[in-house]
């Protein structure tokens, strides 16, 4: 149980077109989702935090108008990436909680994205 | 949120030990310690929660000492595939608050 998945798992795009990434939770209803960038032989960045039905709460340094999160349902979070540049190359992970008191996070897969 | 510092690498061979250490200062009251597992290109894999003393499952051991600034993950007889990333993270237990991921350790296992 508790499985994330995110798809696509990888994706090329040119710059200036947007991407959209979604994180779904398989198993299990998730109050709350996070999404993380990842440069290659960093750690992993918190950008945002998601809950249901509410509006995202964005990092320090992280552009919400840039990069789009929407948590409509208990399963899905959609992180979009707006006109996006090479620098926005990087992989992107989300990770789901059931907010229960015995509860870990879960990450997806990731998702890697190369801007040209 | 409780910072946390670990060694940025550790190397070790085939079937030995492993002991990361994790050093976490000011953790709260209401705070657990996690570590996660991350291979090259994949998402974070939890592998054991704790909150003090001991804690074990069929991968790990965690060792939270009584004052628990700091923890240690344990690793018996590693093989080559537990090389990878391993995060120390400290947060509220139920997750819903936001998980700040430090360096990590990158362990190398040589056979």
């Amino acid at each position: 149980g508790a499985v994330v998945s995110q798809h696509p798992s990888r994706v090329i795009c040119k710059s200036g077109t947007s991407v959209k990434i979604e994180c779904r939770s398989l198993d299990f209803q998730a109050t709350t989702m996070f999404w993380y960038r990842q440069f290659p032989k960093q750690s992993l960045m918190l950008m945002a935090t998601s809950n249901e039905g509410s509006k995202a709460t964005y990092e320090q340094g992280v552009e919400k108008d840039k990069f789009l999160i929407n948590h409509a349902s208990l399963t899905l979070s959609t992180l979009t990436v707006t006109s996006a540049h090479p620098e926005d190359s990087s992989f992107y992970i989300c990770s789901a909680s059931r907010g229960l008191a015995t509860e870990t996070q879960y990450f997806g897969p990731g998702t890697r994205l190369l801007v040209l | 949120l409780a910072k946390t510092t670990q060694p940025i690498s550790m190397d070790s061979y085939e079937g030995q030990e492993v002991n990361i250490t994790c050093s976490h200062n000011n953790i709260a009251t209401n705070d657990y310690i996690t570590w996660y597992q991350q291979f090259p290109s994949q998402g974070p894999r939890f592998i054991i929660q704790g909150y003090k003393t001991k804690v074990t499952n069929e991968v790990a051991s965690l060792f939270i000492p009584a004052d628990r600034k700091s923890s240690t993950l344990s690793l018996p007889r590693v093989s080559l595939s537990d090389t990878a990333v391993y995060y120390c993270l400290v947060g509220d237990r139920d997750n819903t608050d936001k998980l700040i991921f430090g360096t990590g350790t990158r362990l190398q296992v040589f056979p």
